[in-house]
């Protein structure tokens, strides 16, 4: 079966700094690797994904993940964030396999993003 | 359009009525998806339906009932629910359930079981 863990629940930033959202994935086979956004009241909306080849992946709103398949990790990242960038981000993995139409998400983490 | 719409945005509802929340997308996919999401908890699975055929069924109670007319129209009948099941009921579709399609999510449902 196939998981992931987002390691914080919570990242507060100022506005303009960096940011780096982690997630780790477990699995035993080939794997495809998401990143959504949910606003407040508002369903999600996909980021970015990973399926194969360059292991950078750049995505909407200037985000970017990179896939690191001996650490198993799959880090969100900006740059330089803005105050319309808070909201909660989850990290989700599907699988090949028998539950291959399946999404499993991460607990999710909050990114708040201050003045 | 990459719209999922779902209709109503809010309910409320007793343990005895029955409703239905709708959910629509017109972007030819063929696989639709309900999630249940409860507060500050990430999106679960309840059902998957591929070619209006239903292929996941998250052990889902029966209280619960999927329908899917045609290939643009989700439908989750709602009877004798628990408070428990008060959450934000996701939608969302995929081009056709294969590996690696991306899902498109509607802004969900907010049901409240009193």
């Amino acid at each position: 079966a196939q998981s992931v863990t987002q390691l914080d629940s919570q990242v507060p930033v100022f506005e303009e700094a960096p940011v780096e959202l982690r997630c780790n994935y477990s699995s035993s086979v080939s794997v495809y690797l998401f990143w959504y956004v949910q606003y407040p009241n508002q369903g999600l909306q996909l980021l970015l994904k990973y399926l194969s080849g360059s292991t950078l992946v750049k995505g909407i709103n200037g985000f970017e993940a990179e896939f690191n398949k001996s650490q198993t990790s799959f880090h969100l990242r900006k740059p330089s964030v803005h105050i319309s960038d808070t909201a909660e981000y989850f990290c989700a993995v599907m699988g090949s396999g028998g539950s291959n139409y399946k999404l499993t998400f991460g607990k999710g983490t909050l990114l708040t993003v201050n003045p | 359009d990459t719209e999922v719409t779902q209709t109503p945005k809010h309910l409320v509802m007793g343990m005895t009525n029955k409703k239905s929340l709708k959910c629509e997308q017109h972007m030819g996919h063929r696989a639709m998806y309900w999630y249940k999401q409860k507060a500050k908890k990430p999106p679960e699975l309840m059902f998957v339906y591929s070619y209006e055929k239903l292929s996941i069924n998250e052990s889902v109670p029966s209280r619960f009932s999927p329908e899917c007319p045609n290939s643009s129209l989700l439908n989750l009948h709602l009877h004798a629910l628990q408070p428990e099941d008060s959450a934000l009921y996701l939608c969302a579709s995929s081009q056709s359930g294969g590996l690696g399609d991306t899902q498109y999510f509607g802004p969900g449902t907010r049901l409240t079981v009193l």
